[in-house]
């Protein structure tokens, strides 16, 4: 079945060093890819997205490339901030038997950033 | 603002107990779920709702119940039967139809504690 596999934290950096969160994915069709962040006791919010191969989803200084040759959509970010601290999941959309859609997630990387 | 909200915030129960948790959006989104996080397991599927008074079970139904008779609103319960209740429970939304990508909508999530 579908699934996604990202790299284990967790990640320790200093401040304005350059971050990747690798991501790679197993699906039988052309999902949509997405990156959420999870800040502490808070829900998920939706980071960028991309929906078809060669696409970048940008935001907040971060993106990531949907990749359909290596099945990768690595999370990249050129210079963090202590702000950025949290767990960062990545996603797949997966349909369902009646056209709607599930996510399936990987088991998140917490990034914990330095001043 | 829209947005989903979810009640309790967190929740503490006695074994053998059913509780139910609330979960209310006003973004017009005819899907809804509810997902289950456990630390470093990522997120897991029990239920989804596409429509009012229609549900199917998703990959961790076993000792879990929904209703959906509005179209804001999904609480679940968890019931006696469910195993091993303690968990972070987020409920999510997304559009359905030609235009959706899978992209899912958060809530702030309920953590569930079994004494």
């Amino acid at each position: 079945g579908d699934s996604v596999t990202q790299m284990e934290g967790p990640v320790t950096l200093s401040e304005e060093a350059f971050l990747t969160i690798n991501c790679t994915y197993t699906a039988t069709g052309y999902p949509s890819l997405f990156w959420y962040v999870q800040y502490p006791g808070e829900g998920l919010q939706l980071l960028l997205k991309a929906t078809k191969a060669d696409d970048k989803g940008s935001n907040k200084g971060f993106e990531a490339t949907y990749r359909k040759e290596t099945t990768s959509f690595h999370l990249e970010k050129g210079s963090v901030q202590v702000s950025d601290s949290a767990v960062y999941f990545c996603a797949l959309s997966a349909p369902l038997m009646d056209s709607s859609y599930k996510l399936i997630f990987g088991s998140g990387t917490r990034l914990l950033v330095r001043p | 603002d829209g947005g989903i909200t979810q009640s309790p915030k967190y929740l503490f129960r006695k074994e053998g107990q059913n509780v139910t948790l609330s979960c209310e959006q006003n973004l017009n989104h005819d899907a809804m779920y509810w997902y289950r996080q456990d630390p470093g397991q990522g997120l897991r599927l029990i239920y989804y709702s596409q429509i009012v008074n229609d549900f199917q079970k998703g990959d961790i139904a076993e000792g879990y119940s929904v209703s959906r008779e509005k179209k804001e609103s999904f609480p679940l319960t968890v019931t006696s039967a469910q195993k091993n209740p303690t968990a972070f429970y987020l409920c999510a939304s997304s559009i359905w139809g030609g235009d959706a990508t899978g992209e899912l909508f958060f809530g702030e999530g309920s953590r569930l504690t079994v004494l």
